[in-house]
C-alpha cells in the first residue's frame, strides 16, 4: 500500500520566519505531487503542483521541491505571515494508481503576530 | 461557475437514513472525484469519474455508497442506511482530463453529521 508521510505534525513559529514543511512518499514511480492548503472547515486549496519530470515549482513566497529518488518533497514558506495559519496537505498521485491523489495527514502551522 | 460547487454544505440526518450529496464541478472539466476527510486525517479516496463513467471506484468503503454521474457534469454521491461512521467531510475535486498532467480543483465539502 501506498503512502505519504508528512512531518512534523504540527508547527508554530513567530512571524517573518522562513520555514519547511516535509513530505515523504513511499515510490518513487509517481505522476506528479500536489501540496494544498486547509483552513478550518473549508475544502482545499491547491498551491503547487509539481510534475514527475520536475525538481521544484515557485509562487510568489512559496517554493516546492520534489527527490523522486529519495521519495522527499519540502514546501518552503518565506517570510511567514499570520495568514499564513493552516493546514498544509501534500498528495501524491503515484503510478500504479492511476487518478486517485493519496493525501498526508498534514502539518498543522500556526504563524504568530 | 469559477470553482466546483458542493451541495448541501451540511448535513445532518439519523442513523439508517439516505443521504445525497451533490457536486457541481468546473464547467468543462470531464475528470470528478469524490474523497472523503475524517477529522484530523487527509482526504481519502472514493471514486473517480472520466466522463459519464466510473473509471475507478475502489475506494468505495461498501455496497452503501453509489456515486452517478448521468450527464458528464453534475455528480451525485448516494449513500443509504447511514452509520455513524460515515460521519465526515466529503469533498469533490474536477480536474480538465485525468489527474496525470492536471492539477485536481477541490470543492468546500459537504460535512455529513450522522447521529
Amino acid at each position: 500500500k501506498q503512502e505519504v508521510t508528512q512531518i512534523p505534525a504540527a508547527l508554530s513559529v513567530p512571524e517573518g520566519e522562513n520555514l519547511v514543511l516535509n513530505c515523504s512518499f513511499t515510490d518513487s514511480a509517481i505522476y506528479n505531487l500536489q501540496w494544498f492548503r486547509q483552513d478550518p472547515g473549508k475544502g482545499l486549496t491547491s498551491l503547487l503542483l509539481i510534475q514527475s519530470s520536475q525538481r521544484e515549482q515557485t509562487s510568489g513566497r512559496l517554493n516546492a521541491s520534489l527527490d523522486k529518488s529519495s521519495g522527499r518533497s519540502t514546501l518552503y514558506i518565506a517570510a511567514s505571515q499570520p495568514g499564513d495559519s493552516a493546514t498544509y496537505l501534500c498528495a501524491v498521485l503515484f503510478m500504479e494508481y492511476g487518478n486517485k491523489l493519496v493525501f498526508g495527514a498534514g502539518t498543522i502551522l500556526r504563524v504568530k503576530s | 461557475g469559477a470553482g466546483v460547487s458542493q451541495t448541501p454544505s451540511n448535513k445532518v440526518t439519523e442513523k439508517g437514513k439516505y443521504v445525497e450529496l451533490r457536486c457541481d464541478p468546473i464547467s468543462g472539466h470531464t475528470a470528478l472525484y469524490w474523497y472523503r476527510q475524517s477529522l484530523g486525517q487527509g482526504p481519502e479516496f472514493l471514486i473517480y469519474f472520466q466522463g459519464t463513467g466510473a473509471a475507478d471506484d475502489s475506494g468505495l468503503p461498501n455496497d452503501r455508497f453509489f456515486a452517478v454521474r448521468p450527464e458528464g457534469s453534475v455528480s451525485t454521491l448516494k449513500i443509504q442506511r447511514t452509520e455513524r461512521g460515515d460521519s465526515a467531510v466529503y469533498l469533490c475535486a474536477s480536474s480538465p482530463e485525468g489527474a496525470r498532467y492536471n492539477e485536481q480543483f477541490f470543492g468546500p465539502g459537504t460535512r455529513l453529521t450522522v447521529l
